[in-house]
């Protein structure tokens, strides 16, 4: 059974520049929640998509959005990239909504200069 | 404000030393406890749910247990493969929302 995959794995990006990473969750998995990680704050949540729809969000700027396809594939764009939007940013699919028993992807490392 | 704090930040025990990692949580009302593995350059990897004061679970070296405002995960005679971060997070019974509050970790380095 194929785990959770993300890409791209490493991403440069300028500030001001706009960035999509993409996440495919383990087949059957129509949930995908979407976190930043960082050295001084954790894991913090984005949000999740269960079904197409955003069922919950984490306290992040507008800046950071996200969408579901009917495959249960997700994307998450930043614009307007800041510094410190520098993060590991991980992906994680489960079979139900709030499932926090979720299998993660490797994440994708995105480094803003 | 609903928070998790874990302790120690890092630890460090030689192969066969047992120990115990802390995770305290501050929730209006717990809906389940999680912890994760995380090793360098992954993803953390799911280990166990705690749902209520009392509970245990166990596996190969670990055991987490849950009183009603902190969780401990004991480590027996530990090995080198142990080594990883390990992760803590909480969910509260909060309507709808079912996002995770997630501790800092402890980076544990087991020498052989």
């Amino acid at each position: 059974k194929a785990g959770v995959t993300q890409t791209p794995r490493y991403l440069i990006k300028t500030r001001g520049q706009q960035v999509t990473l993409s996440c495919s969750p383990i087949s059957g998995h129509r949930s995908v929640s979407w976190y930043q990680q960082t050295p001084g704050q954790g894991l913090q949540f984005l949000f999740e998509y269960f079904s197409e729809t955003q069922r919950n969000k984490g306290n992040f700027p507008g800046r950071f959005s996200g969408r579901q396809f009917s495959n249960s594939r997700s994307e998450m764009n930043v614009s307007t990239l800041e510094l410190g939007d520098s993060a590991l940013y991980l992906c994680a699919s489960s079979p139900t909504t709030g499932g926090a028993e979720a299998f993660f992807g490797q994440g994708t490392r995105l480094t803003v200069v | 404000e609903d928070q998790v704090t874990q302790s120690p930040e890092a630890l460090r025990l030689q192969e066969g030393e047992s120990s115990s990692l802390n995770c305290s949580y501050t929730v209006s009302g717990l809906r389940g406890l999680f912890w994760y593995r995380q090793d360098p350059g992954k993803g953390p990897e799911f280990l166990f749910t705690l749902y209520s004061a009392g509970e245990e679970k166990e596996k190969e070296r670990l055991k987490a247990t849950l009183t009603k405002k902190e969780s401990f995960l004991h480590i027996t005679a530990p090995k080198p493969e142990d080594s990883a971060t390990y992760l803590c997070a909480v969910q509260e019974h909060a309507g709808n929302n079912r996002k995770l509050i997630w501790g800092l970790g402890t980076s544990l380095a087991v020498n052989p």
